[in-house]
């Protein structure tokens, strides 16, 4: 597609419920992140996927997150037993390869805005 | 450690100029961003330092020391529709950005 695509834009749900989260990042880019994005802080890493693969897991909170991606294209990102601290807004970016530089930028999604109640 | 810092709010007048400054504390360094978002949108990439020096683009340009650890953003002839969230991001030896918390520019008529 021309941009990154995240699925739901909102999502309501109730504590202890699970959560599916979906990014389709730009057509040929082998790289993409999950971000998480509190009021106030700086985007909290989540998971880097080059291809199928995730080489760096190591910012998934809990073990209750989890993500995968398939095709080399779309990714989900699930979170199982919600609970209110989960409540962020949660961004995908794509990159055309892993190798960040200022010539292979992130390109973002408009996120997904995640309420636990 | 590892630590960035930019300040959380910003207000400047249409027609001015802003310089947005970020500092961070970093072993490895590969470089920083700059990334523009405007309220419930994606960022935007903005600009990218790795050498020592002013990059200009347009309107805005971006600032590196590597030596102070400080970057800034300079956005000229302010328009209303640069009021957005501002975001400054180092790369550091692993390749992993590491974010500030971004700084939230009004601009006021």
């Amino acid at each position: 597609g021309a941009g990154v695509s995240q699925s739901p834009s909102n999502k309501v749900t109730e504590k202890g419920k699970d959560v599916e989260l979906r990014c389709d990042p730009i057509s040929g880019h082998t790289a993409l992140y999950w971000y998480r994005q509190s009021l106030g802080q700086g985007l909290e890493f989540l998971i880097y996927f080059q291809g199928n693969s995730a080489p760096d897991k190591s910012g998934l909170p809990s073990d209750r997150f989890s993500a995968e991606r398939t095709g080399g294209s779309v990714s989900t990102l699930t979170i199982q037993r919600t609970q209110q601290e989960d409540s962020a807004v949660y961004l995908c970016a794509s990159s055309l390869l892993g190798d960040l530089s200022g010539a292979n930028v992130l390109t973002f999604g408009a996120g997904s805005r995640l309420t636990v109640l | 450690g590892q630590n960035i810092d930019q300040p959380t709010e910003m207000t400047a007048t249409e027609g001015a100029i802003v310089q947005i400054n970020c500092t961070y504390q970093t072993s490895g360094f590969n470089g920083l961003f700059w990334y523009q978002q405007h309220a419930g949108e994606a960022p935007t990439f903005l600009s990218y330092n790795v050498l020592d020096g002013l990059e200009e683009k347009g309107r805005f340009s971006s600032f590196l020391s590597r030596s102070k650890g400080y970057s800034y953003l300079l956005l000229k002839e302010l328009q209303m529709k640069d009021s957005a969230s501002y975001l400054c991001a180092f790369m550091d030896s692993n390749y992993q950005l590491i974010w500030g918390a971004g700084t939230k520019l009004i601009i006021k008529p």
